[in-house]
């Protein structure tokens, strides 16, 4: 079942801009996970945040977890017309191995 | 990392029949997962496929319509039965190597169903 709110549902913004995505989530988690979905097809897993963990950095992806909050945010910087997707966050529980999806925000980069 | 062939990619089926989706793994994996995206949302889990015995189903999911086989630790199959037009979804087959890893998933099956 989702966990995770994510906002906004929607990003328009300029080749170049960057975009940043939110998500709030439940219960405590063992990780927070950051995925790619072009299209309608299969997601690909950009980054992974351990709950111990406060940042991470990957390429162009920065990746932020406050678990006091309960919400981590993605940065994508110098955004280009191929970031143009759907990005969602999904949560690992404490103990499960199943992964919660967020509902998710469509992102699109104008050239 | 794993790579995963799903097939059918798309299919249009008629209403009262059923299809059954193919998902195979590169690599033996542990952890092998059906999902179902309905138009315009998110990813909820139908089912963890268990090699070797019954899937384990989320609420709301039950065997008789979807029932799925895993007969081996690369292959699993979701067939969607006795179908009706609200089944018009993507399904998305995902596996995990541990439990606290990232998910990788197929190209997902896009139904339709007139």
């Amino acid at each position: 079942s989702q966990q995770g709110e994510e906002d906004p549902q929607a990003l328009s913004i300029q080749e170049g801009e960057n975009a940043t995505m939110n998500c709030s989530y439940k219960t405590s988690i063992n990780n927070l996970q950051w995925y790619r979905q072009n299209s309608g097809r299969g997601l690909v897993h950009l980054i992974l945040i351990r709950s111990n963990e406060r940042e991470k950095h990957s390429g162009r992806l920065r990746v932020t977890l406050d678990t006091s909050k309960k919400s981590s945010s993605l940065l994508i910087t110098a955004s280009r017309a191929a970031d143009t997707a759907s990005y969602f966050c999904a949560t690992a529980s404490i103990g499960d191995y199943k992964l919660s999806f967020g509902a998710g925000t469509t992102v699109t980069v104008r050239a | 990392s794993a790579v995963i062939s799903q097939k059918p990619s798309r299919d249009i089926c008629q209403r009262g029949t059923s299809l059954t989706i193919q998902c195979q793994v590169d690599s033996q994996v542990t952890m092998m997962f059906w999902y179902r995206q309905q138009p315009g949302q998110s990813l909820t889990l139908i089912a963890t496929a268990n090699q070797g015995s019954e899937a384990t189903y989320e609420s709301g999911f039950v065997i008789d319509k979807f029932p799925i086989s895993r007969p081996n630790l690369t292959f699993s199959t979701l067939t969607v039965s006795n179908m009706s037009p609200e089944d018009s979804s993507i399904y998305l087959c995902s596996v995990k190597g541990q439990m606290n890893t990232e998910a990788f998933f197929g190209q997902g099956t896009r139904l339709t169903v007139v």
